[in-house]
């Protein structure tokens, strides 16, 4: 049982660059969500999905784009990155908004 | 906008000693609250859920308090031991997004 997995671990665009951050989770969670950590910010909400096919804006959206074509993977795409992008990003997963959520390892991003 | 939030940004602490971590929030309709523990390059785990129809929960060294008179929340864990130093954050769900606190930085000394 793997939990949930984000790839890559790290990771340094140019500004104007797009890429896609995966997520991927085992545990048949319906409930997947990104969010971004800056210091002294703590987590903020980009994007969130309550079940297949089915996403929604968190408190940070601009400048990302989510699909949920299947109930395991949710990837993260940002479009054309900013030095603002420049984060930390954690995927979790829950049965529910209202169950226990759980984090993978996060992805390093550096926009240059 | 309506957020969660922590009183203290850091917490230094005696081994041995109980540590108090208080938060607070602001959505009344929230209805389900967790605390987080994040060590350093991962990502946060678990530590102990509250919902909105309790006022208190222990698990194993640790105890959740809410109150919901004055939309506060706190973490209590005995016995503080080196292994809890971490960042801590609260977290509240309301219309589906579940939303955290800055975080509390926990030091434990020797």
């Amino acid at each position: 049982n793997a939990g949930v997995t984000q790839t890559p671990k790290f990771q340094v665009l140019k500004t104007g660059q797009s890429m896609t951050l995966q997520c991927a989770q085992d545990m048949n969670h319906e409930y997947m969500s990104w969010y971004r950590q800056d210091p002294g910010m703590g987590l903020r909400l980009i994007h969130y999905s309550v079940g297949a096919g089915i996403t929604d804006q968190g408190e940070v959206p601009n400048g990302y784009n989510v699909s949920r074509s299947t109930t395991e993977d949710f990837p993260l795409r940002l479009l054309s990155a900013a030095p603002s992008q420049t984060s930390v990003y954690f995927c979790a997963s829950s049965f529910t908004s209202n169950t226990e959520a759980f984090f993978g390892q996060g992805t390093r991003l550096t926009v240059v | 906008g309506e957020s969660v939030g922590l009183h203290l940004p850091t917490l230094s602490v005696q081994e041995g000693d109980n540590s108090i971590i208080n938060c607070a929030y602001s959505n009344s309709a929230s209805d389900y609250f967790i605390w987080y523990k994040q060590e350093s390059g991962k990502g946060p785990q678990f530590i102990i859920d509250i919902r909105s129809n309790m006022d208190k929960r222990q698990g194993q060294r640790v105890t959740v308090l809410l109150n919901k008179t004055v939309k506060h929340l706190s973490l209590q864990i005995a016995a503080t031991q080196p292994g809890d130093s971490a960042v801590y954050f609260c977290a509240e769900t309301g219309d589906y997004k579940l939303s955290f606190g800055a975080g509390t930085t926990v030091t434990v000394r020797a």
